[in-house]
């Protein structure tokens, strides 16, 4: 059981906006940054946005994160199938003093 | 380019041990915080555990507590994870990622298989 509470999955069309959430409470999310990443099939995850909602160099502004009390949002714009892979929301637990990730959402562009 | 190439996976009897290594490049190893995360097959990413640029903090998940035990040298700009007493479901890739609270670069895995 993850600390952090994603949907297991969401699925959109192609060129459609979808939201994916990310439920913690006040050791994690309600005062702790809060990152996203993606891992696309047999690959590594991938930094998408970091500080809630800041995005890396090279990542189109199609990904855009938010968080609010103790959940987070990651927001996808103009869906493409190759977005199609799990998201993971990832922060520090103060609490546990330890990582915490959600259970991962995958998303598939219909 | 940063790059983080894992290695010192693969197949282990439960009880034994391991010792993964995380060679790092293409920045400067010494100013960052070093992360262990795993994902066993099929399965979500797991922390695992976390040093500091001096290695003055380090944090594990407890699921591995008193288990393993992270190190760097920052000379050789190298991460390292000693594995002891494994069991069946330490079985994951583990990824070695570069920063603190929010990993930015990723390496590409070495698996750990721990099966009789």
């Amino acid at each position: 059981q993850s600390v952090l509470t994603q949907p297991p999955s969401v699925s959109a069309a192609p060129g459609q906006k979808v939201t994916i959430s990310c439920s913690g409470s006040s050791s994690n999310i309600g005062n702790n940054y809060v990152s996203w990443y993606q891992q696309l099939p047999g690959t590594a995850p991938k930094l998408l946005i970091y500080e809630n909602n800041k995005r890396p160099s090279g990542i189109p502004d199609r990904f855009s994160g938010s968080q609010s009390g103790t959940s987070a949002t990651l927001g996808i714009t103009g869906l493409q199938t190759g977005d199609e892979a799990d998201y993971y929301c990832g922060t520090w637990d103060s609490s546990l003093s330890a990582g915490v990730f959600g259970g991962g959402t995958k998303l598939t562009v219909l | 380019e940063v790059q983080l190439v894992e290695s010192g996976g693969g197949l282990v009897k439960p009880g034994g041990s391991l010792r993964l290594s995380c060679a790092a490049s293409g920045f400067t190893f010494s100013d960052y915080s070093m992360n262990w995360v795993r994902q066993a097959p099929g399965k979500g990413l797991e922390w695992v555990s976390s040093v500091s640029s001096s290695s003055d903090y380090i944090y594990y998940a407890d699921s591995v507590k008193g288990r393993f035990t992270i190190s760097r040298d920052n000379a050789k700009n190298s991460l390292y994870l000693q594995m002891n007493s494994l069991r069946a479901e330490d079985t994951a890739v583990y990824y070695c990622a570069r920063g603190g609270y929010e990993p930015d670069y990723w390496g590409q895995g070495t698996l750990v298989t721990v099966s009789s």
